[in-house]
C-alpha cells in the first residue's frame, strides 16, 4: 500500500520560509499516471489546494499562493517538496501531501502541523 | 475562482438514516467533482471522484450524482463510522477548490 510521509519543522518564524518534504514509499513517484500535491488546512477550517507537480517537474500552483510557493520533485529519492516564502500567521495549518489521480487526491500523508510564530 | 457551497453545513442524523449532502458550484464544472470524508485528527479520505465513481474500498452505501452546478453525496443507511466531516472538491477549473465542509453528527 502506497505511503506518504510529510517531514519538516513544526515552527517557523514570520517572514521566513516554510519547507516541507514528502517521502513516497511502496510506490514510485515517477509513475506516469499520477501527479503529487500539497493541500493545507488551517485549524478548524476547510481544505485549500496549494499546488501539484508531475514527475517530469511540471507544476501547477494556486494563484492565491503562487508568488510565494515552490514545489519541486526529486525522483531519485522518491520525494517532493514544498517551500512557502514570507510566511505569516495565516500560513499556520496542517499541511498534507497527497497522490493525485484524475485530479482527486486518492492517497494522503498523515499531515504535519506548521505553526508560524515568533 | 469557482466557489463551492455545501448544504447543510451541519447535519444531525441517526444510525440507519438516509442522508444527502449538496454541493453547488458557482459555475458549471461538468462532472469533475470529488467527495472526501474526514474524521477528527486524520487526513481526508477520497470517497467518490468524477461525480459518481466510488473509490476502491468505499462501501456502496455511499453514492454521488449530479452534473453542471449541482451535485449530491448520499449515504443510504448511516453507520456509526460515517459520522465525520464531508468535503466536495471541483477539478474542472484551476484553481482547484473545496467546499466549506458538512459536519455530520449523531442525533
Amino acid at each position: 500500500q502506497l505511503q506518504l510521509q510529510e517531514s519538516g519543522p513544526g515552527l517557523v518564524k514570520p517572514s521566513e520560509t516554510l519547507s516541507l518534504r514528502c517521502t513516497v514509499s511502496r510506490g514510485s513517484i515517477s509513475s506516469s499516471s499520477y501527479y503529487w500535491g500539497w493541500i493545507r488546512q488551517p485549524p478548524g477550517k476547510a481544505l485549500e489546494w496549494i499546488g501539484s507537480i508531475y514527475y517530469s517537474g511540471s507544476t501547477y500552483y494556486n494563484p492565491s499562493l503562487k508568488s510565494r510557493v515552490t514545489i519541486s520533485v526529486a525522483t531519485s529519492r522518491n520525494q517532493f517538496s514544498l517551500k512557502v516564502n514570507s510566511v505569516t500567521a495565516a500560513d499556520t495549518a496542517l499541511y498534507y501531501c497527497a497522490r493525485i489521480k484524475v485530479g482527486a487526491a486518492d492517497n494522503w500523508g498523515q499531515g504535519t502541523l506548521v505553526t508560524v510564530s515568533s | 475562482d469557482i466557489q463551492l457551497t455545501q448544504s447543510p453545513s451541519f447535519l444531525s442524523a441517526s444510525v440507519g438514516d438516509r442522508v444527502t449532502i449538496t454541493c453547488r458550484a458557482s459555475q458549471g464544472i461538468r462532472s469533475y467533482l470529488a467527495w472526501y470524508q474526514q474524521k477528527p485528527g486524520t487526513a481526508p479520505k477520497l470517497l467518490i471522484y468524477a461525480t459518481s465513481t466510488l473509490q476502491s474500498g468505499v462501501p456502496p452505501r455511499f453514492s454521488g450524482s449530479g452534473s453542471g452546478t449541482e451535485f449530491t453525496l448520499t449515504i443510504s443507511s448511516l453507520q456509526p463510522e460515517d459520522f465525520a466531516t464531508y468535503y466536495c472538491q471541483q477539478l474542472n477549473n484551476y484553481p482547484i477548490t473545496f467546499g466549506q465542509g458538512t459536519r455530520l453528527e449523531i442525533k
